[in-house]
């Protein structure tokens, strides 16, 4: 079945690069995604990579995609207190649609 | 161009009772979707509508029913709540019909006592 997993917890310093990591199980996702979700909020697309690329990169992120480990990455550069937040990645189901698989996110805890 | 948008933002409910959950989608979006959120069990898919039609459905039982109308926003209801329905409740839309990025609300908290 589909199955998206995702470290729980990453801890950074304020400055340096954060890499959030994500495995997935259906090779014919045709788009993956990242979302950012802060206290009390609803989740905020960040970004997202379709299937025939490799890497995707839009301001400060950075999305590497390995298909054939079914791996995908999400890099902050300079990462600042204002990206502490639970990031979720998510596939989008082969049952069609617009229906995601989402992990269990990972929450981003950035110090000074 | 304004969000989607969801009411209301908080609900306290008891037990047996029912409730409905509105959504309005970003302007020109014809799909919504909603998941339900909780620490166990995490970001679970409900159904999905695409022009007044539920084209998808997760895996919960009939007591979660939902439809789209005709200007595409859409609500859901669950009729005899139970504890376990407490959640955050997200409702997201989509432009396209098929593979199109998910644009999530802030979503609904439901508390059931």
């Amino acid at each position: 079945g589909e199955d998206v997993e995702q470290s729980l917890f990453l801890s950074v310093r304020e400055g340096d690069s954060s890499v959030i990591n994500c495995t997935y199980t259906d090779s014919s996702s045709t788009y993956l995604y990242w979302y950012k979700q802060e206290p009390g909020a609803g989740l905020q697309l960040l970004t997202y990579i379709f299937s025939n690329m490799d890497m995707k990169q839009d301001q400060r992120l950075t999305v590497l995609l390995n298909k054939k480990d079914k791996h995908l990455s999400l890099r902050i550069a300079d990462t600042q207190t204002g990206d502490s937040a639970i990031y979720f990645c998510a596939e989008s189901s082969t049952g069609g649609y617009n229906k995601l698989i989402f992990g269990a996110g990972t929450r981003l805890a950035v110090h000074p | 161009k304004a969000g989607v948008t969801q009411t209301p933002r908080y609900l306290i409910k008891t037990r047996g009772q029912q409730v409905t959950l509105s959504c309005s989608p970003i302007s020109g979006h014809r799909s919504v979707s909603w998941y339900q959120q909780t620490p166990g069990q995490g970001l679970q898919f409900l159904f999905e509508y695409f022009s007044e039609t539920q084209r998808n459905k997760g895996n919960f039982p009939g007591r979660f029913s939902g439809r789209q109308f005709s200007n595409s926003r859409s609500e859901m209801n669950v009729s005899t709540l139970e504890l376990g329905d407490s959640a955050l409740y997200l409702c997201a839309s989509s432009l396209r019909q098929y593979n199109s990025p998910l644009h999530f609300g802030n979503g609904t908290r439901l508390t059931v006592t």
